[in-house]
């Protein structure tokens, strides 16, 4: 059983530039989660996807967006790049969306910003 | 809204020592709670969780946690710490219908041969 991947594992921008982070999701799991952990701090929730529709959505500018597609397997995008956008992006994906089931974290890609 | 306090930044302990580390959280509705391990360089694994029951949890790699509703606590222990405990360890809750996490600052165990 393949575990939940992300790509790239590491991501330099520059300041005002747009990047898109990728989600492959653990097999059979149709909700994926999107986390932002900046350096020294807890990872915070941006937004979740579950069957291709978003599901909740935290505290987060409308320049970071997502996409889920039919494989379940999952974009993140931010536009407009900030020098605070710098941190490790985590994608966790479960089995359905109930706070009940465990979330599967993957191994995150980290991005810089300058 | 919910928030999780972890008391404790860092956490240094010589090896085959108990710990605990604290966890604190504050919500207005009923929550589920979390335990999280972070190696370095690596994603979250889950240690164990608290959905309702016996209020001693027991999780991977011999932790254990116990939930605490009048303190609103879910404190996580060890007996004997190895090594490879060396890792950032987060507290986290959701909402019981929602799947949001909402994580603490995280505790850096720290263990010292």
């Amino acid at each position: 059983e393949t575990g939940v991947t992300q790509s790239p594992t590491h991501l330099i921008k520059t300041r005002g530039q747009q990047v898109t982070l990728r989600c492959s999701s653990q097999s059979g799991h149709n909700t994926v989660s999107w986390y932002q952990q900046a350096l020294g701090q807890g990872p915070q929730f941006i937004f979740q996807y579950y069957r291709e529709e978003e599901n909740g959505r935290g505290n987060f500018p409308p320049r970071f967006s997502g996409l889920q597609f039919p494989n379940y397997s999952s974009e993140l995008n931010v536009n407009a790049l900030e020098l605070d956008d710098s941190a490790l992006y985590l994608c966790a994906s479960s089995l359905e969306w109930a706070s009940t089931d465990t979330q599967y974290f993957g191994p995150g890609t980290r991005l810089t910003v300058l | 809204a919910q928030s999780v306090t972890q008391l404790d930044s860092q956490v240094p302990v010589f090896e085959e020592a108990p710990v605990e580390l604290r966890c604190n959280y504050s919500s207005s509705v009923s929550v589920y709670l979390f335990w999280y391990v972070q190696y370095p360089n690596q994603g979250l694994q889950l240690l164990l969780k608290y959905l309702s029951g016996s209020t001693l949890v027991k999780g991977i790699n011999g932790f254990e946690a116990e939930f605490n509703k009048s303190q609103t606590s879910f404190h996580l222990r060890k007996p004997s710490v190895h090594i490879s405990d060396t890792a950032e360890y987060f507290c986290a809750v959701s909402e019981k219908g929602a799947q949001k996490l909402v994580f603490g600052q995280g505790t850096r165990l720290t263990i010292n041969p």
